[in-house]
């Protein structure tokens, strides 16, 4: 089975701290995704990233940046955190072309106090 | 993307087969139908993927009408643990993004 690992699964940061959210997959898929997930909301796709140092934006990528060094590694970083980007964050890989079947990380709950 | 309309919530009861329809009135010729399944506290899980008539797995089964503007989930002899959000995306599998909306909430009574 494909694993999709985060780094933390609860994190508490304060305003303003840089916070950086690390995500790791084992099977050597292209593309990664960022989503974040708020109730009443469902998932919004934040960045994604279908080869090394390439990235998109997706629905909601302001506040965030993302950096893919290495193909299994897709970082998001909140340059500047803030209250309202307390979320869960959702990370999920693909292969490429078969961009409808995600796998995904077990999240990472971000409390920015 | 073409967008998807499906239940806010649902109930149902152990034992019992469960399904839940989601429309996409606007499904492209090349879309293909896929659904997620999600616990609290944890990331969504492919269940189910198709693009017409009827595709079973050993989870789920999926029934896709012959103009494509819906699909049925259908899950049988639901348990407590089937309780989770189902979500309906519609893409082709080219897309660049991948959109889910609110899911429908699925609550299985003892």
């Amino acid at each position: 089975d494909v694993k999709v690992t985060q780094s933390s699964r609860y994190l508490v940061k304060r305003t303003g701290e840089k916070v950086f959210l690390e995500c790791v997959q084992d099977m050597d898929h292209e593309n990664m995704f960022w989503y974040r997930q708020d109730p009443g909301l469902g998932l919004r796709l934040i960045y994604f990233s279908y080869d090394v140092k390439m990235k998109e934006k997706g629905d909601i990528p302001e506040g965030y940046s993302v950096s893919r060094e290495k193909k299994e590694r897709f970082s998001l970083i909140l340059e500047s955190a803030s209250t309202n980007q307390t979320s869960m964050y959702l990370c999920a890989s693909s292969l490429e072309g078969i961009y409808e079947k995600l796998f995904f990380g077990s999240g990472t709950q971000l409390s920015v106090l | 993307l073409a967008k998807t309309t499906q239940p806010i919530s649902m109930d149902s009861y152990e034992g019992q087969e469960v399904n839940i329809t989601c429309s996409h009135n606007n499904i492209a010729t090349n879309d293909y139908i896929t659904w997620y399944q999600q616990f609290p506290s944890q990331g969504p899980r492919f269940i189910i993927q198709g693009y017409k008539t009827k595709v079973t797995n050993e989870v789920a089964s999926l029934f896709i009408p012959a103009d494509r503007k819906s699909s049925t989930l259908s899950l049988p002899r639901v348990s407590l643990s089937d309780t989770a959000v189902y979500y309906c995306l519609v893409g082709e599998n080219r897309d660049d993004k991948i959109i889910f909306g609110k899911g429908t909430r699925l609550h299985i009574l003892p």
